[in-house]
């Protein structure tokens, strides 16, 4: 069975540094992409960007390149979702993704994990 | 706003059709393959269709999608009060070179 576990809710003020994770099972770790979605309830579902375990290969969303990092550990089948430091906007539920489809043009998300919820506040 | 288009809200009678529609452009939904999403209410988003009309094993086939140029539709029948959730339209934009989602459709089964 494909599972995405995701690390805990944190709460963190703004200025501070976060890394939140989302561990994955149950398939080949290095040849799917794995996608990090926010939600936020004034805009919905709005992806990050997705990375390929294989060769992490990375596409940032132009609206969040340079904002935040995406990485992946291949020894322990885990993606990372990273900020050096959080803004009050970054206030979201964030979910990873297994992302299935051979070229972009036919990518879907078919397992998700079940959300870190994210809190930045003084 | 978001890339694609949804209406905010939709509702209709248990038992009776529902329509989605999700509009887009050239970049994104006229070239590149539709997935639409549903969320229950404090759940995570789940698959219920890819590749514009395909449904994943275990999804009932009162969900379906279609294509048609720059939009697509989900269509549900003999609508259930368990049907009640948002629904979003994601594709691949091959423009921004990202993925991008409609912003969401409220189904209310009255």
């Amino acid at each position: 069975e494909v599972q995405l576990v995701q690390s805990g809710a944190e709460v963190k003020e703004p200025g501070e540094s976060l890394k939140i994770s989302c561990k994955t099972s149950g398939y080949s770790f290095n040849t799917y992409y794995v996608g990090w979605v926010r939600q936020t309830p004034g805009k919905g579902l709005e992806c990050l960007g997705i990375i390929y375990p294989g060769d992490s290969e990375t596409i940032y969303s132009p609206s969040f390149q340079g904002q935040v990092t995406i990485s992946a550990d291949k020894s322990i089948s885990t993606v990372y979702l990273q900020w050096t430091s959080l803004e009050a906007s970054d206030t979201a539920i964030y979910y990873c993704a297994r992302v299935v489809g051979i070229r972009h043009e036919n990518h879907y998300m078919d397992v998700w994990g079940k959300g870190t919820t994210v809190t930045v506040s003084s | 706003q978001s890339v694609l288009t949804q209406p905010p809200s939709v509702s209709a009678a248990p038992g009776q059709k529902v329509t989605i529609s999700c509009s887009g452009s050239s970049s994104n939904i006229a070239n590149n393959y539709v997935s639409w999403y549903q969320q229950l209410p404090g759940t995570a988003p789940k698959l219920l269709i890819y590749d514009n009309d395909e449904r994943p094993s275990g999804i009932p086939d009162r969900f379906s999608g279609s294509k048609s140029g720059t939009s697509v539709t989900l269509d549900i029948t003999g609508l259930q009060t368990g049907d009640e959730a948002d629904y979003y339209c994601g594709t691949w934009d091959s423009s921004l070179n990202t993925w991008v989602f409609g912003g969401g459709t409220k189904l209310t089964v009255l």
